[in-house]
């Protein structure tokens, strides 16, 4: 089965501080990807990044940036400088080539919230 | 606007009757999944289509749902006899593709049974 946990149920930070989102991940595939996704309060999921397990390489995306470590079965998403508009649950998922959950299916964690505040 | 697009966005039923929603992908994704979201909670697999065939369900989808894309577009999602417990946001995304692609969500329909 896959899982994924995501501990921090709510953050919440002072716009310009540095803010880290963990996620844990398990899964029996040898190949998958992972994913973030950002849900802000209108409620459309917003795609973040996608990587492959095979790819352990960190990246960085403006503020973003990912840290996927096979090693921990983590792929942990910081946020530089956060801002206002950063406010919004962040989910973490996990698409394997089987699982119970569906062929090609993304299985979430339950997500955390950040609060920037100003 | 060439996102997913959900209808309605809101629904107010009473526990006993039915409810459809309706999803349109973007078009050209071959792939269209159903997800349910509760409070609190990430979204939750339902059912999956590539083209026009179901491929899987979920053990969450019950005998009272029902899904459909009848031409490979647009897809309908059916609760008969709702429960309280089926209040929920459901959430459709779509992707393109035979491998490992990202989908793009909807913005969901949100649906009280009361």
């Amino acid at each position: 089965a896959q899982k994924v946990t995501q501990a921090q149920t709510e953050i919440s930070v002072v716009e310009k501080e540095d803010v880290t989102l963990d996620c844990v991940y398990e899964t029996r595939d040898t190949t998958y990807y992972l994913f973030w996704y950002k849900q802000p309060p209108s409620g459309e999921l917003v795609f973040l990044i996608r990587r492959n397990s095979f790819d352990e390489q960190n990246e960085i995306s403006g503020r973003y940036s990912w840290n996927f470590q096979k090693s921990t079965s983590s792929f942990n998403f910081t946020i530089t400088a956060s801002q206002v508009v950063d406010s919004a649950v962040y989910f973490c998922a996990l698409q394997g080539a089987r699982g119970d959950t569906g062929r090609r299916a993304l299985t979430f964690g339950s997500g955390t919230r950040l609060q920037v505040q100003p | 606007d060439t996102g997913v697009s959900q209808d309605p966005r809101h629904k107010i039923t009473k526990r006993g009757q039915n409810v459809t929603f309706r999803c349109d992908p973007i078009s050209e994704h071959n792939r269209l999944y159903w997800y349910r979201q509760t409070l609190g909670q990430g979204p939750e697999f339902l059912t999956y289509f590539q083209n026009e065939a179901q491929l899987e369900k979920s053990r969450l989808l019950s005998d009272r749902f029902s899904a459909e894309r009848p031409k490979g577009s647009f897809s309908t999602l059916e609760i008969q006899r709702t429960e309280q417990g089926d209040s929920a946001m459901y959430l459709c995304a779509s992707s393109l593709g035979s491998g490992f692609t990202e989908a793009f969500f909807g913005q969901g329909t949100r649906l009280t049974v009361v």
